[in-house]
Protein backbone atom coordinates (compact mmCIF):
# COMPACT_ATOMS: atom_id res chain seq x y z
CA UNK A 1 0.00 0.00 0.00
CA UNK A 2 0.84 4.04 -0.17
CA UNK A 3 3.69 5.18 1.94
CA UNK A 4 3.82 8.79 3.32
CA UNK A 5 7.55 10.19 4.59
CA UNK A 6 7.18 13.60 6.01
CA UNK A 7 10.54 15.80 6.50
CA UNK A 8 11.32 17.29 9.00
CA UNK A 9 9.74 16.54 11.97
CA UNK A 10 10.09 19.36 13.63
CA UNK A 11 11.21 22.81 12.19
CA UNK A 12 11.67 26.47 13.48
CA UNK A 13 11.69 29.34 11.74
CA UNK A 14 11.96 33.52 12.92
CA UNK A 15 8.88 35.00 12.03
CA UNK A 16 9.04 36.37 8.80
CA UNK A 17 10.92 33.57 7.35
CA UNK A 18 9.77 31.05 5.12
CA UNK A 19 8.99 27.29 5.86
CA UNK A 20 8.86 24.21 3.66
CA UNK A 21 8.06 20.81 4.41
CA UNK A 22 8.36 17.82 2.54
CA UNK A 23 6.70 14.51 1.25
CA UNK A 24 7.39 11.49 -0.37
CA UNK A 25 4.82 9.10 -1.29
CA UNK A 26 5.68 5.36 -2.56
CA UNK A 27 2.58 4.39 -4.92
CA UNK A 28 2.92 6.48 -8.47
CA UNK A 29 -0.67 5.84 -8.63
CA UNK A 30 -1.39 8.31 -6.36
CA UNK A 31 -3.90 11.33 -7.34
CA UNK A 32 -4.91 13.62 -4.57
CA UNK A 33 -2.27 15.53 -1.98
CA UNK A 34 -3.65 17.44 1.04
CA UNK A 35 -2.48 19.42 3.44
CA UNK A 36 -3.74 19.81 7.03
CA UNK A 37 -3.14 21.74 9.87
CA UNK A 38 -3.39 21.06 13.22
CA UNK A 39 -3.30 23.66 16.08
CA UNK A 40 -2.33 22.93 19.46
CA UNK A 41 -5.49 21.02 21.37
CA UNK A 42 -7.44 21.14 17.65
CA UNK A 43 -8.72 18.97 15.11
CA UNK A 44 -6.81 19.26 11.75
CA UNK A 45 -8.16 21.07 9.54
CA UNK A 46 -7.45 21.08 5.01
CA UNK A 47 -5.37 24.30 4.47
CA UNK A 48 -4.46 23.28 0.54
CA UNK A 49 -4.34 20.42 -1.83
CA UNK A 50 -3.18 19.18 -5.08
CA UNK A 51 -4.09 16.96 -7.80
CA UNK A 52 -1.57 15.22 -10.00
CA UNK A 53 -2.84 17.42 -13.01
CA UNK A 54 -1.39 20.32 -11.49
CA UNK A 55 2.39 21.23 -10.25
CA UNK A 56 1.64 23.96 -8.28
CA UNK A 57 -1.38 25.65 -6.42
CA UNK A 58 -1.17 28.64 -4.61
CA UNK A 59 -3.36 30.64 -1.79
CA UNK A 60 -2.05 33.57 -0.01
CA UNK A 61 0.84 32.97 1.83
CA UNK A 62 1.16 28.73 1.35
CA UNK A 63 1.53 26.62 -1.63
CA UNK A 64 2.44 23.62 -2.62
CA UNK A 65 4.38 21.58 -5.67
CA UNK A 66 4.07 18.84 -6.62
CA UNK A 67 6.90 16.25 -8.90
CA UNK A 68 5.10 13.06 -10.05
CA UNK A 69 8.41 11.71 -11.53
CA UNK A 70 10.80 12.08 -8.24
CA UNK A 71 7.04 11.40 -5.96
CA UNK A 72 7.43 14.44 -3.59
CA UNK A 73 5.59 16.97 -3.07
CA UNK A 74 5.66 20.41 -1.00
CA UNK A 75 4.20 23.10 1.55
CA UNK A 76 5.69 26.34 1.35
CA UNK A 77 4.69 29.20 3.83
CA UNK A 78 6.02 32.93 3.10
CA UNK A 79 6.24 35.40 5.32
CA UNK A 80 5.27 33.09 8.27
CA UNK A 81 3.81 34.76 11.46
CA UNK A 82 3.52 33.22 15.08
CA UNK A 83 0.08 32.20 14.05
CA UNK A 84 1.62 29.57 11.83
CA UNK A 85 2.90 27.86 14.76
CA UNK A 86 1.12 24.52 14.92
CA UNK A 87 1.80 20.37 13.43
CA UNK A 88 1.51 20.05 9.71
CA UNK A 89 0.21 16.93 8.12
CA UNK A 90 0.66 15.66 4.53
CA UNK A 91 -1.43 13.01 2.98
CA UNK A 92 -1.98 11.53 -0.27
CA UNK A 93 -4.70 9.30 -1.78
CA UNK A 94 -4.30 6.44 -4.23
CA UNK A 95 -6.40 4.02 -6.11
CA UNK A 96 -8.93 1.40 -4.98
CA UNK A 97 -11.25 1.89 -2.29
CA UNK A 98 -8.38 3.04 0.51
CA UNK A 99 -8.69 6.48 2.44
CA UNK A 100 -6.06 8.70 2.78
CA UNK A 101 -2.54 7.90 4.22
CA UNK A 102 -0.44 10.57 6.55
CA UNK A 103 2.55 11.49 6.80
CA UNK A 104 3.82 11.34 10.75
CA UNK A 105 3.58 15.34 11.02
CA UNK A 106 6.01 18.47 11.21
CA UNK A 107 5.82 21.02 13.92
CA UNK A 108 6.87 23.52 13.12
CA UNK A 109 7.24 27.00 15.28
CA UNK A 110 7.20 30.72 13.99
CA UNK A 111 9.56 32.47 16.66
CA UNK A 112 8.74 36.39 17.10
CA UNK B 1 -17.30 23.47 10.75
CA UNK B 2 -18.80 20.50 8.87
CA UNK B 3 -21.77 19.00 11.51
CA UNK B 4 -19.26 16.18 12.96
CA UNK B 5 -19.31 15.65 17.15
CA UNK B 6 -17.55 13.31 18.66
CA UNK B 7 -18.55 11.72 22.10
CA UNK B 8 -17.15 11.69 24.76
CA UNK B 9 -14.96 13.98 24.43
CA UNK B 10 -12.69 12.48 27.48
CA UNK B 11 -12.73 9.15 28.90
CA UNK B 12 -10.90 7.53 31.59
CA UNK B 13 -11.28 3.39 31.70
CA UNK B 14 -9.58 0.29 33.45
CA UNK B 15 -7.46 -2.10 31.42
CA UNK B 16 -9.47 -4.94 30.02
CA UNK B 17 -12.82 -3.08 29.89
CA UNK B 18 -15.15 -2.37 26.52
CA UNK B 19 -15.09 1.00 25.28
CA UNK B 20 -17.15 2.71 22.75
CA UNK B 21 -16.53 5.57 20.92
CA UNK B 22 -19.35 7.53 19.44
CA UNK B 23 -19.29 9.75 15.78
CA UNK B 24 -22.12 11.47 14.81
CA UNK B 25 -22.05 13.52 11.91
CA UNK B 26 -25.80 15.68 10.33
CA UNK B 27 -23.79 16.28 6.43
CA UNK B 28 -24.67 13.03 4.87
CA UNK B 29 -21.47 12.27 3.98
CA UNK B 30 -20.92 8.28 2.79
CA UNK B 31 -17.62 8.01 4.25
CA UNK B 32 -16.46 7.79 7.58
CA UNK B 33 -13.30 7.37 9.24
CA UNK B 34 -11.45 6.38 12.66
CA UNK B 35 -7.93 7.51 13.55
CA UNK B 36 -5.74 7.55 16.25
CA UNK B 37 -3.19 9.93 16.88
CA UNK B 38 0.10 9.32 18.75
CA UNK B 39 3.44 11.44 19.00
CA UNK B 40 5.59 10.54 16.64
CA UNK B 41 2.82 8.79 14.89
CA UNK B 42 0.76 10.88 13.07
CA UNK B 43 -2.76 10.20 12.25
CA UNK B 44 -2.87 6.79 11.91
CA UNK B 45 -6.36 5.04 10.31
CA UNK B 46 -8.05 2.22 12.28
CA UNK B 47 -11.18 1.39 10.44
CA UNK B 48 -13.19 3.02 8.04
CA UNK B 49 -16.78 2.98 6.45
CA UNK B 50 -17.87 3.98 2.81
CA UNK B 51 -21.58 3.20 3.07
CA UNK B 52 -24.19 2.03 6.07
CA UNK B 53 -22.86 -1.67 7.14
CA UNK B 54 -20.16 -1.42 4.85
CA UNK B 55 -16.46 -1.28 6.81
CA UNK B 56 -13.08 -2.40 6.18
CA UNK B 57 -9.82 -2.37 8.44
CA UNK B 58 -6.67 0.36 8.26
CA UNK B 59 -3.60 0.08 8.99
CA UNK B 60 -3.73 0.20 12.80
CA UNK B 61 -7.34 -2.16 13.40
CA UNK B 62 -6.12 -5.05 15.53
CA UNK B 63 -8.26 -4.51 18.79
CA UNK B 64 -10.77 -2.47 17.36
CA UNK B 65 -14.28 -2.97 15.36
CA UNK B 66 -16.77 -0.53 14.41
CA UNK B 67 -20.19 -0.47 13.04
CA UNK B 68 -22.46 1.71 11.05
CA UNK B 69 -25.55 0.79 11.24
CA UNK B 70 -27.14 4.78 10.13
CA UNK B 71 -25.51 6.78 7.57
CA UNK B 72 -25.08 9.23 10.61
CA UNK B 73 -23.28 7.24 13.16
CA UNK B 74 -20.22 5.45 13.37
CA UNK B 75 -19.20 3.85 16.44
CA UNK B 76 -15.99 2.48 17.46
CA UNK B 77 -15.46 -0.43 19.90
CA UNK B 78 -11.80 -1.53 22.27
CA UNK B 79 -13.14 -5.07 22.79
CA UNK B 80 -10.94 -5.09 26.17
CA UNK B 81 -9.37 -1.60 26.49
CA UNK B 82 -5.29 -2.02 26.67
CA UNK B 83 -2.98 0.97 28.27
CA UNK B 84 -1.32 0.62 24.05
CA UNK B 85 -4.93 2.03 23.15
CA UNK B 86 -4.48 5.14 24.92
CA UNK B 87 -4.25 7.84 22.34
CA UNK B 88 -5.94 10.77 20.68
CA UNK B 89 -9.18 9.09 18.42
CA UNK B 90 -10.59 11.29 16.00
CA UNK B 91 -13.46 10.70 13.66
CA UNK B 92 -13.64 12.28 9.80
CA UNK B 93 -15.97 12.35 7.14
CA UNK B 94 -16.03 12.65 3.57
CA UNK B 95 -18.32 13.35 1.21
CA UNK B 96 -16.22 10.91 -1.19
CA UNK B 97 -13.55 8.90 -1.27
CA UNK B 98 -10.42 11.08 -0.04
CA UNK B 99 -10.40 13.64 -2.84
CA UNK B 100 -12.61 15.91 -1.55
CA UNK B 101 -11.91 17.89 1.97
CA UNK B 102 -12.29 15.38 4.76
CA UNK B 103 -13.13 17.28 8.03
CA UNK B 104 -12.34 16.29 11.28
CA UNK B 105 -14.19 16.09 14.41
CA UNK B 106 -12.96 17.10 17.61
CA UNK B 107 -10.95 14.20 19.24
CA UNK B 108 -11.30 11.71 22.20
CA UNK B 109 -9.05 12.05 24.59
CA UNK B 110 -9.08 8.48 25.84
CA UNK B 111 -7.13 7.25 28.86
CA UNK B 112 -6.44 3.08 29.91
CA UNK B 113 -5.49 3.18 33.72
Amino acid sequence: GENVEQHPSTLSVQEGDSAVIKCTYSDSASNYFPWYKQELGKRPQLIIDIRSNVGEKKDQRIAVTLNKTAKHFSLHITETQPEDSAVYFCAALTSGNTPLVFGKGTRLSVIA
Amino acid sequence: DAGITQSPRHKVTETGTPVTLRCHQTENHRYMYWYRQDPGHGLRLIHYSYGVKDTDKGEVSDGYSVSRSKTEDFLLTLESATSSQTSVYFCAISEVRGDTEAFFGQGTRLTVV
